[in-house]
């Protein structure tokens, strides 16, 4: 079946920290990644895309990187920052078509 | 940026009345418009795909009796839930992506908290 994991369980780390959130599909062949922050009772805002052809793209403090062997893309933000505390989500853009699948999403905490 | 607003933010509403969501692009022309529900604690799940001009595409398991989609114009798109139980009780999500633009950026609505009573 088709699948795409996030860690449930919120991830707890220090100010200052580098968080690294996960995102292992199974049974999908994307064409692009995308990943998305979604504060509480708010819709989700876009932070960056990755190509299938893409291994890793920069933005500010943010970092993803997208292997397609392993089937998973790796997100992360350094120097994090209390602000950084939402949930973060991961969507497969299949085609042309720019339908999205999002995962669960995974709720980071940066503690001050 | 590109803005998207949805109306309204938050509804109440009886077993068995309908209730109309606007989702509206603010400084760009769109196209296309998507449609999103998300429970509490999950994923947002993909409705349908409203086409300006043409009838909504849907997603599998996804009633289009139920949930009418409307696109009549470059900038609106609404959803109605139509005679609406508590099991339609949900986060409901829009999105937008530019017209013309060969960007992959899709803009998000607020979301509309609906809740069936």
């Amino acid at each position: 079946s088709q699948k795409i994991e996030q860690n449930s369980e919120a991830l707890n780390i220090q100010e200052g920290k580098t968080a690294t959130l996960t995102c292992n599909y199974t049974n999908y062949s994307p064409a692009y990644l995308q990943w998305y922050r979604q504060d509480p009772g708010r819709g989700p805002v876009f932070l960056l895309l990755i190509r299938e052809n893409e291994k890793e793209k920069r933005k500010e403090r943010l970092k993803v990187t997208f292997d397609t062997t392993l089937k998973q893309s790796l997100f992360h933000i350094t120097a994090s920052q209390p602000a950084d505390s939402a949930t973060y989500l991961c969507a497969l853009r299949m085609d042309s078509s720019y339908k999205l699948i999002f995962g669960s999403g995974t709720r980071l905490l940066v503690r001050p | 940026g590109a803005v998207v607003s949805q109306h309204p933010s938050r509804v109440i509403c009886k077993s068995g009345t309908s209730v109309k969501i606007e989702c509206r692009s603010l400084d760009f022309q769109a196209t296309t418009m998507f449609w999103y529900r998300q429970f509490p604690k999950q994923s947002l799940m993909l409705m349908a795909t409203s086409n300006e001009g043409s009838k909504a595409t849907y997603e599998q398991g996804v009633e289009k009796d139920k949930f009418l989609i409307n696109h009549a114009s470059l900038t609106l798109s609404t959803l109605t839930v139509t005679s609406a139980h508590p099991e339609d009780s949900s986060f409901y999500i829009c999105s937008a992506r530019e017209s013309g633009f060969g960007g992959d950026e899709q803009f998000f609505g607020p979301g509309t908290r609906l809740t069936v009573l």
